[in-house]
């Protein structure tokens, strides 16, 4: 059974830009969730595709933006990137009940 | 609103030394509570969960943590710590299908 993937490992922007990280779930798991880990805190849920849809939303602005794909494997996006985006954002897979959620390793993104 | 406070940014403890990780939640209705495990420079693992059931829930690795619904806590505790426990601890709940997490806590074993 092959757990959460992420990619890429680690990210490099400058101020303004637009980034893609990518995931793809475990498994028998239908259901994809970010988060956004900043240094010295907790992570924070950004949104969750469940069959391609998205199923709820944290408090991030518009410029965070998903999509899931028939296989359940998901993108986060994030147009004009800011300095404070900087963090690991993580990735969760889980089935439809969500209860359970099993993380991929992060990707680490710092905007310069 | 859901909400989890971790009463201790840090904890260090000597090895082989008891140790509990203090959590704490607000919610007006039921919740699915969590530890997850942050070792350096990796994401997160889940460590143990409660769902429903006995309100004393263990891990594999000699953790465990007990859901009081009077007080709203989910404290872990584990009775001998190791050098390998060294990590960032994050209490969680579940609702509607997100997690909400703590900030964390530290735990720094002291050889």
């Amino acid at each position: 059974e092959t757990g959460v993937t992420q990619s890429p490992t680690h990210l490099i922007k400058t101020r303004g830009q637009q980034v893609t990280l990518r995931c793809s779930s475990q498994s028998g798991h239908n259901t994809v969730s970010w988060y956004q880990q900043a240094l010295g805190q907790g992570p924070q849920f950004i949104f969750q595709y469940y069959r391609e849809e998205e199923n709820g939303r944290g408090n991030f602005p518009p410029r965070f933006s998903g999509l899931q794909f028939p296989n359940y494997s998901s993108e986060l996006n994030v147009n004009a990137l800011e300095l404070d985006d900087s963090a690991l954002y993580l990735c969760a897979s889980s089935r439809g009940d969500g209860y359970e959620q099993y993380f991929g390793p992060g990707t680490r993104l710092t905007v310069t | 609103a859901q909400s989890v406070t971790q009463l201790d940014s840090q904890v260090p403890v000597f090895e082989e030394a008891p140790v509990e990780l203090r959590c704490n939640y607000s919610s007006s209705v039921s919740v699915y509570l969590f530890w997850y495990v942050q070792y350096p420079n990796q994401g997160l693992q889940l460590l143990l969960k409660y769902l429903s059931g006995s309100t004393l829930v263990e891990s594999i690795n000699g953790f465990e943590a007990e859901f009081n619904k009077s007080q709203t806590s989910f404290h872990l505790r584990k009775p001998s710590v190791h050098i390998s426990d060294t990590a960032e601890y994050f209490c969680a709940v579940s609702l509607d299908d997100k997690i909400i997490f703590g900030k964390g806590t530290r735990l720094h074993i002291l050889p």
